[in-house]
Order: C-alpha cells, then structure tokens, then sequence
C-alpha cells in the first residue's frame, strides 16, 4: 500500500516569486509519481510525472519535479508564477509493479496554490 | 469522445433517495476508474474496470455503491438511499488500459453530488 502526504493544505505567493509544493510518500515497493492540476471548475489534468530515467522530470508550462528516493519526496518547483497558476495540486503514486494495487493512483490532500499580483 | 464526459455535472438529491452518475470515457481506452473527492479529504480511489469487469470493488466505501461498465464503454456508478455524508465530487477517468506504466488517467470534470 503507497500514501502521499502534501504537507502544505494552501500556499500564497506573489507573482514572479518561486514556489515549491512539498509531496512525500511512502511505500514498500517502488512507485511511478505524478503531479495533478486542478484548475478553478475544471478537470483534474495531468502536470508532469515520474516513471524512471532521470529523477528531475518537467512540464510544459515551467513546472519540474525531482525525485528524490532516499527522502521519499516528489516536490514541486517553479522559479516564477504567474496569476494563471492559481490552482489546486495533487500529488499521487502508483505501485510500479504489475498485481494487485497497481492499477490505482493514491492521492494526496492537494495544495492550494494562490498567486497574489 | 475528446475527453471523459460525465454527467450530470451537478446533482442535488434528498436523503435517502437512489442517484445514478454516468462516465463516458475517451474512445479506445480499456480501463475507467471512479473517485470521490470530498472536502478536505482529497480523492479517494472507489472502483476500477477493465473492459466491463471490476476485479477489485473493495473500495467502495458501502454496499450502497455499486457500479456497472457496459459495453467496455459507458459506466454508471449508483449511489442507493444517499446519506449526507455521500455528498462529494465523484470523479470518472480512463486510461488505455491498466497497469503501471499506463496508469496516465485522463479524468471528466466530475458530479457535484448534494444530499440534503
């Protein structure tokens, strides 16, 4: 069984400043990582996620993520916000493996991340 | 379809009635899932399908949810005589099929369901 934790429930910044959104897990066996975004009244969308290869994995929009194995950690990073990132994050893992469990993403509580102008 | 379509998008039902949620998932993709995500808690896995069987309904959190797949295709998850603490987003994503490496689950904008 994998969990997530998000340590921060909301987290403002100004804009143009850097954020980070901390995600830990835990779990017996090895696990693929992802980050979601959830737009105001929209769909949760994938952002960015790990599966193998190297551990600092990115997305379109300037986000990137690093995994970090020995601190069982999956933060989120962008060097400067915009307004238009004002969303909710979640975090979530999966069991990389094949069987039972693997075929389910588990979440964390998600972050609220709100630029200020 | 362009993306997974689930309706209706908002559902305000009394106490103890019977509510159907529709997923219609992206064409081609095997495996469609159901979450709940309720306030505060984050989202919590309900059920899975691969084509229109559910190896695992474990998750459901009652024998008052049930869920069906027909057709590899459309699923309707049925909530029975609704409680108040049911009230929650229930969400429907697919994939291409299951496994790890294809768990990249496309998700709908979800049911607001209300129970009053």
């Amino acid at each position: 069984a994998q969990s997530v934790t998000q340590l921060d429930s909301q987290v403002p910044v100004f804009e143009e400043a850097p954020v980070e959104l901390r995600c830990n897990y835990s779990s017996s066996v090895s696990v693929y990582l992802f980050w979601y975004v959830q737009y105001p009244n929209q769909g949760l969308q994938l952002l960015l996620k790990y599966l193998s290869g190297s551990t600092l994995v990115e997305s379109i929009n300037g986000f990137e993520a690093e995994f970090n194995k020995s601190q069982t950690s999956f933060h989120l990073r962008k060097p400067s916000v915009h307004i238009s990132d004002t969303a909710e994050y979640f975090c979530a893992v999966s069991s990389a493996y094949s069987g039972a469990g693997s075929y389910q993403l588990t979440f964390g509580k998600g972050t609220k991340l709100s630029v200020i102008p | 379809g362009a993306g997974v379509s689930q309706s209706p998008s908002n559902k305000v039902t009394e106490k103890g009635k019977d509510v159907e949620l529709r997923c219609d998932p992206i064409s081609g993709h095997t495996a469609l899932y159901w979450y709940r995500q309720s306030l505060g808690q984050g989202l919590e896995f309900l059920i899975y399908f691969q084509g229109n069987s559910a190896p695992d309904k474990s998750g459901l959190p009652s024998d008052r949810f049930s869920a069906e797949r027909t057709g590899g295709s459309v699923s309707t998850l049925t909530i029975q005589r609704t409680q108040q603490e049911d009230s929650a987003v229930y969400l429907c994503a697919s994939s291409l099929s299951v496994g790890p490496r294809n768990t990249e689950a496309f998700f709908g904008q979800g049911t607001r369901l209300t129970v009053v």
